[in-house]
């Protein structure tokens, strides 16, 4: 059963930092792009990040760009969003999605609240 | 920045047939901007039903039906089902970038 699990968010200042992960099981995590995705409360699905199966190629969202990293380990069957200089704007729920035909799967969804 | 514009909403009665669309500012979706379409429901993560404009995921129930409309992307919904109430996103390529329409709630009455 594939399987993708978020962790990582919580309440952070602004201009903090907050590091996610999202672990992935069920299927062979290398041979699948990968995708970070955001809900603020209350709004729609925003795109965040992408990165390839190898990890050779990455895009980013012009309002994360400079301040979130993608990567992914595949040898931890694990996907990462490091998140820098954090605003009131980035509190969303953050989910994972895997990119197999079309992006089949998603996590559950790890909350990040941006608040002084 | 491309914008992907979908009806905010739309109310069908059970049984009945409908359409949503989704468009970009940049001119005709074709099946080069790989158009997906999601459910999500309250509460819940998405769910995806359509992926590369028509192709059906194998949960996707044999009612919805993706294809490219004029100059947007499409997903109808035949013999709606009280279930069916949700907001619906489509997700487009566009080029080094996904974009979401604003999403669709689609109301059963």
């Amino acid at each position: 059963e594939v399987q993708l699990v978020e962790s990582g968010g919580g309440l952070v200042q602004p201009g903090g930092s907050l590091r996610l992960s999202c672990a992935a099981s069920g299927f062979t995590f290398s041979s699948y792009e990968m995708n970070w995705v955001r809900q603020a409360p209350g709004k729609g699905l925003e795109w965040v990040s992408y990165i390839s199966s190898s990890g050779s190629t990455i895009y980013y969202a012009d309002s994360v760009k400079g301040r979130f990293t993608i990567s992914r380990d595949n040898a931890k069957n694990s996907l990462y969003l490091q998140m820098n200089s954090l605003r009131a704007e980035d509190t969303a729920i953050y989910y994972c999605a895997r990119a197999g035909f079309g992006w089949d799967y998603w996590g559950q969804g790890t909350l990040v609240t941006v608040s002084s | 920045q491309t914008v992907v514009t979908q009806e905010p909403s739309l109310t069908v009665s059970p049984g009945g047939t409908v359409t949503l669309t989704c468009a970009s500012s940049t001119g005709t979706v074709t099946s080069g901007y790989y158009p997906n379409w999601f459910q999500q429901k309250p509460g819940q993560a998405p769910r995806a039903l359509i992926y590369s404009t028509s192709n059906k995921h194998s949960w996707t129930p044999a009612r919805f039906s993706g294809s490219l409309l004029g100059d947007k992307a499409a997903l109808t919904l035949s013999g709606v089902q009280p279930e069916d109430e949700a907001e619906y996103y489509c997700l487009l390529y566009c080029g080094g970038a996904w974009v979401f329409g604003g999403g669709t709630k689609l109301t059963v009455l």
